[in-house]
């Protein structure tokens, strides 16, 4: 069973519109990261959130940490073709970075 | 530019070759890992090294050989593949392995191709 559950698997829209995808497990996580990776390339780190009920936000991008820690979301507000892309969330169980569980990941693509 | 820098970006070698894939973290970091991501597979942890000791193998088999000479530099050294191998290889590094709020940051991978 995968620990970290993202959906949605594939999202496709149009350029300009809004989109959540999500991020949830059973477990509590003492760190959670976002990434965003490109075919052919290793994911860039968008967000690292430490604290329940955190909400971070880079430029379009919205990102919130569930108060339990158990969850988080990322909201992209007029979405663009560069946004295109898998986005991979990834917690930390207790301390141990190197345990950090990877979800399948939201394969988002914005046409124009 | 992450910091983290790998070659080579792409290697195809045969069933019978010995390569070394090489990952150089310039982020002042003491934790190195090497993650594998297969299509549709979600990101697996093969190797963690911390502070030039290896603290985690993944159950990774040993036809792959980690080497960590120092914190900056991590080697993930072929023998003997098999065509299921081959993958994107990730190579990664963070602060230290153990901190709370530890964020790993990635290499731009090396694509392997098993033939």
């Amino acid at each position: 069973t995968q620990l970290l559950e993202q959906s949605p698997q594939f999202l496709s829209i149009q350029e300009g519109e809004n989109l959540t995808v999500y991020c949830n497990s059973s477990s509590v996580f003492s760190s959670l990261q976002w990434y965003r990776q490109e075919p052919g390339e290793g994911p860039v780190l968008l967000v690292t959130v430490v604290t329940g009920g955190e909400v971070k936000k880079l430029k379009r991008l919205t990102f919130q940490f569930g108060d339990a820690r158990k969850d988080s979301s990322l909201h992209i507000t007029a979405a663009q073709p560069g946004d295109t892309g898998l986005y991979l969330c990834a917690g930390a169980l207790n301390t141990n970075a190197g345990k950090s569980t990877f979800g399948d990941g939201t394969t988002l693509t914005v046409k124009p | 530019e992450t910091g983290v820098t790998q070659t080579p970006r792409h290697l195809v070698m045969g069933m019978t070759n010995k390569k070394s894939l090489k990952c150089e973290q310039h982020l002042g970091h003491n934790a190195m890992y090497w993650y594998k991501q297969s299509a549709k597979k979600p990101l697996e942890l093969m190797f963690v090294y911390n502070f030039k000791e290896q603290t985690e193998n993944n159950s990774v088999p040993s036809r792959f050989s980690p080497e960590c000479p120092n914190s900056s530099h991590l080697f993930l050294h072929l023998h003997t593949l098999q065509p299921e191998d081959s993958a994107l290889y990730l190579c990664a590094s963070s602060q230290v392995q153990w901190q709370e709020g530890n964020t790993i940051y990635f290499g731009e991978g090396s694509w392997l191709t098993v033939v």
